[in-house]
Parts: C-alpha cells; sequence; structure tokens
C-alpha cells in the first residue's frame, strides 16, 4: 500500500535533547496528523495541522505543516523517558474523494537514555 | 472513558479458521474505520464506513475478509479461512465524519492476531 516516507527510522537520544523527525510524500495532502505509539497499543494523536505552513505546538511537541503540503516535521524539546514510543505521521488527501482515511509513513523509533 | 473500544485484545488461532473482531467507536462518531499494522511497518488502511454503509475497501481486503456496521454503530471484522500471513495487529478507528477536513481519527487499542 502507499506510504509515506518518514525519516529516521529509529532514534536513541539522551533525556534532555531535542529530537526532530520528518515526512515526505509525492503526494499532495490537505491533513497532516502525528501519532505515537507505545508496544501493543494503537496510536495516540499528538498534533493535527491543517493549512500549509501552520506551526502547531502541544506541550514540547511542535509540528509544521510544509508549504509544499508534501511533508511535514515532528519536534520535542527536553525529551524526558516517557517519550520513548513510535511516532507516526500521517497524512490525508483532500478534495470530493475525502473519505477521512489515512495513509501512515513507517515510523520512527525514539529511545531516550535517562 | 468513551475511547474507541476493540475486542478481543488478542486472539491466537489455527491457521484455517475463521475469526471475528468487534469494534465500538466513540459514541456520535459516524464513521469507523480498520486498519492492518504489521511489524516494524505504520498501519494500513482496509475499510471504512459512513454510519452503516462500507463506502471504501482497500485492495488489501481480500474475500476471505468481511466488514459490516448493521446499525451504524459497532463494527464487526471476519477473516475467514485463516493463513499465516494474516498475523498482524488490526486497528480501528473512528471520526465524526465532518464535512470539513479538520477531522481527527481515534484509535482503539486494536487486536493482535496471531495464526499458527
Amino acid at each position: 500500500g502507499q506510504q509515506l516516507n518518514q525519516s529516521p527510522q529509529s532514534m536513541f537520544i539522551q533525556e534532555g535533547e531535542d529530537v526532530s523527525m520528518n515526512c515526505t510524500s509525492s503526494s499532495i495532502f490537505n491533513t497532516w496528523l502525528w501519532y505515537k505509539q507505545d508496544p501493543g497499543e494503537g496510536p495516540v494523536l499528538l498534533i493535527a495541522l491543517y493549512k500549509a505552513g501552520e506551526l502547531t505546538s502541544n506541550g514540547r511537541l511542535t509540528a509544521q505543516f510544509g508549504i509544499t503540503r508534501k511533508d511535514s516535521f515532528l519536534n520535542i524539546s527536553a525529551s524526558i523517558p516517557s517519550d520513548v514510543g513510535i511516532y507516526f505521521c500521517a497524512g490525508r488527501f483532500g478534495g470530493s474523494s475525502n473519505t477521512g482515511k489515512l495513509i501512515f509513513g513507517q515510523g520512527t523509533t525514539l529511545q531516550v537514555k535517562p | 472513558d468513551t475511547g474507541v473500544s476493540q475486542d478481543p485484545r488478542h486472539k491466537i488461532t489455527k491457521r484455517g479458521q475463521n475469526v471475528t473482531f468487534r469494534c465500538d467507536p466513540i459514541s456520535e462518531h459516524n464513521r469507523l474505520y480498520w486498519y492492518r499494522q504489521t511489524l516494524g511497518q505504520g498501519p494500513e488502511f482496509l475499510t471504512y464506513f459512513q454510519n452503516e454503509a462500507q463506502l471504501e475497501k482497500s485492495r488489501l481486503l481480500s474475500d476471505r475478509f468481511s466488514a459490516e456496521r448493521p446499525k451504524g454503530s459497532f463494527s464487526t471484522l471476519e477473516i475467514q479461512r485463516t493463513e499465516q500471513g494474516d498475523s498482524a495487529m488490526y486497528l480501528c478507528a473512528s471520526s465524526r465524519g465532518q464535512l470539513a477536513t479538520n477531522e481527527k481519527l481515534f484509535f482503539g487499542s486494536g487486536t493482535q492476531l496471531s495464526v499458527l
């Protein structure tokens, strides 16, 4: 199935460091969402972006909707051990064919060393 | 908690058996989605319902798979004659189904299927 290109695949960082991950697509999306997934659980919504250029924060998390509408990034500042998990970007097409379904990236696995 | 609920959380079955999973969406959410996720991959879309109508099915959804949402509330996903390749996490998500694009999908905890 179609997926987005998400990078990096994995990150191992020290507690307190900032983290950045991004997602790119060959297609234009009108919505970008970022999710976090813990082992054995479903994805939990972190941030939703609806306009090109939009910059949105949720606590220590900041995400941006790329101006080209083909990319998005997520930053986590001052990482803590509970940030450990897999982060997924997801995009949605717009227009009359908008079924609301999301296309997901392959995920970025984050590990934080205390 | 009125989040998306899925049952069972885990299912182990033998190849060739039929299995059925249930999803209860968030109350008043009229869109319901099924996704499949294999290890190391992001979720992949299977199908979605607008109320009781199944409006889209992915090519991933072979004829052994069937999903229903008879009253526009809960949904079931059945897999007949399971194969080892069906082993995956099956995720359900729901949304309000707003016409506007600022729609958010909320996921359940998933059903982990293992086919032996």
